[in-house]
């Protein structure tokens, strides 16, 4: 069966310090990832999906980027992050449809 | 107006009750309609997944699509406390892969 990987589960940043969000799916090939972004009291925001290995789409233009460096691996990263980038982050896999991991809850103070 | 519609509750009920959730949709290609559950602080878990409209049923949950309403629901029988969670509704286009359209979830409380 197959199992989705994301951590660390929680952190707390300093506004400006760089992120790195790691998620890894095993049990499935060349599926589908995605980034999604749910801050308190509003829906699921797709921020990132991939097809492909170095194949990466944008959805929201923000202070963020993705990577996908293995067929399942999904990365997540700023550079300087803001108040704004606060949230619970949620890696996903897809098929036919999505499934998520367990989410990071970063916190930028 | 939202591609999706869902009503944030929170919705308060007994335990043994049945559960009524739902959403409205206004895009007609929908085809493919989910619903998860999202415990406190946790990833959405896939609870029932269905194709285009009619019921389908897994042990208490009931998941209902009427196309022509653009309407789907997700009935709860014998409703237990741990059913207590965010129900989130999410639909895709039959040519849209897996780029899912989320309701904003209702939250349910069940009371012991």
């Amino acid at each position: 069966s197959q199992t989705i990987h994301q951590w660390p589960a929680t952190l707390v940043q300093p506004v400006g310090s760089p992120l790195s969000l790691e998620c890894t799916v095993e049990g499935t090939s060349n599926p589908n990832l995605y980034w999604y972004r749910q801050a308190a009291g509003r829906g699921l925001q797709l921020l990132f999906y991939s097809v492909g290995i170095g194949q990466i789409s944008s959805e929201v233009p923000q202070n963020l980027s993705a990577s996908r460096p293995q067929d399942r691996q999904f990365i997540l990263s700023s550079k300087k992050l803001l108040l704004s980038d606060s949230g619970f982050y949620l890696c996903a896999w897809g098929r036919n449809t999505i499934y998520f991991g367990e989410g990071s809850w970063l916190t930028v103070v | 107006q939202k591609e999706v519609e869902q009503d944030p509750g929170p919705l308060s009920v007994p335990e043994g009750a049945i559960v009524s959730l739902n959403c409205t949709y206004s895009n007609s290609a929908f085809q493919y309609f989910m619903w998860y559950r999202q415990y406190s602080r946790k990833g959405p878990e896939l609870l029932m997944y269905t194709y285009s409209s009619g019921n389908k049923e897994d042990g208490r949950f009931t998941a209902q699509v009427d196309k022509s309403s653009k309407y789907i629901s997700l009935f709860i029988r014998d409703s237990q406390p741990s059913d207590s969670a965010t129900y989130l509704c999410a639909m895709s286009a039959a040519n849209a892969g897996n780029m899912l359209t989320f309701g904003g979830g209702t939250r349910l409380m069940v009371k012991p």
